[in-house]
């Protein structure tokens, strides 16, 4: 069974830019979670996905950040336009239900210049 | 969601049993306690999680006391890929809840040679 993949792994974009990240979770996994660490500071929750829903995404920092999962498959994380503050590693996460546990990607580096 | 404490770090030997204490004493009756682990810059790992008994699995056993205010992570023969940082996390699972996992500052287990 593949993990959950994210894509790209490292991204560079300079301040102004757009940069789409995208998370594929485990196949058959309805709920869908976004975290970040920015550099020194602990893995923060940005939202949450069950299925094409968003259930909370009380952890979005501001409106320069949009997360979409049409179809509920595959989901995409869009930062437009970036700041320096960006900068940080994006994870994302899947799990199947209610108590099972979540499965992490390896993240995706994001260094905003 | 309950707050957890953990000590900053813990050493432990290769070979030797690591265990990993955490203070929930403010859990409520319907929160579980979850351990995850982070390896260098990798995404989170999950290790177990548990309600009230004890569990185990091929990774590592955990302890909640009776009163639920405690619980404790162990690694039965800890080696050298065991260096991590290992995050206690109380959330709460039932149907309509939030699912997000609320890291700490977490435990660096450093496992000597």
């Amino acid at each position: 069974e593949a993990g959950v993949t994210q894509f790209p792994s490292h991204s560079v974009i300079e301040k102004g830019q757009t940069v789409t990240l995208r998370c594929d979770p485990i196949s058959g996994h309805d709920n869908l979670y976004w975290y970040r660490r920015v550099m020194g500071k602990e893995i923060k929750f940005l939202l949450h996905f069950v299925k094409e829903s968003k259930q909370d995404e009380s952890g979005m920092p501001n409106n320069r950040f949009l997360a979409e999962r049409t179809g509920g498959t595959y989901s995409t994380l869009k930062v437009q336009p970036a700041e320096l503050e960006d900068s940080g590693v994006y994870f994302c996460a899947s799990s199947r239900g209610l108590v099972t546990e979540a499965f992490f990607g390896q993240g995706t580096r994001l260094t905003v210049v | 969601d309950a707050k957890t404490t953990q000590p900053t770090s813990m050493d432990c030997a290769e070979g030797r049993a690591a265990n990993l204490p955490c203070n929930h004493s403010t859990i409520s009756g319907n929160e579980y306690v979850y351990w995850y682990r982070q390896i260098h810059s990798q995404g989170p790992q999950y290790i177990i999680h548990g309600l009230k008994n004890n569990e185990t699995n091929e990774m590592a056993s955990l302890i909640i006391t009776e009163d639920r205010k405690s619980s404790t992570l162990i690694l039965p023969h800890a080696t050298l890929r065991d260096t991590a940082v290992y995050y206690c996390i109380v959330r709460v699972a039932a149907r309509g809840s939030n699912y997000k996992l609320t890291f700490g500052k977490g435990t660096l287990l450093t496992v000597n040679p």
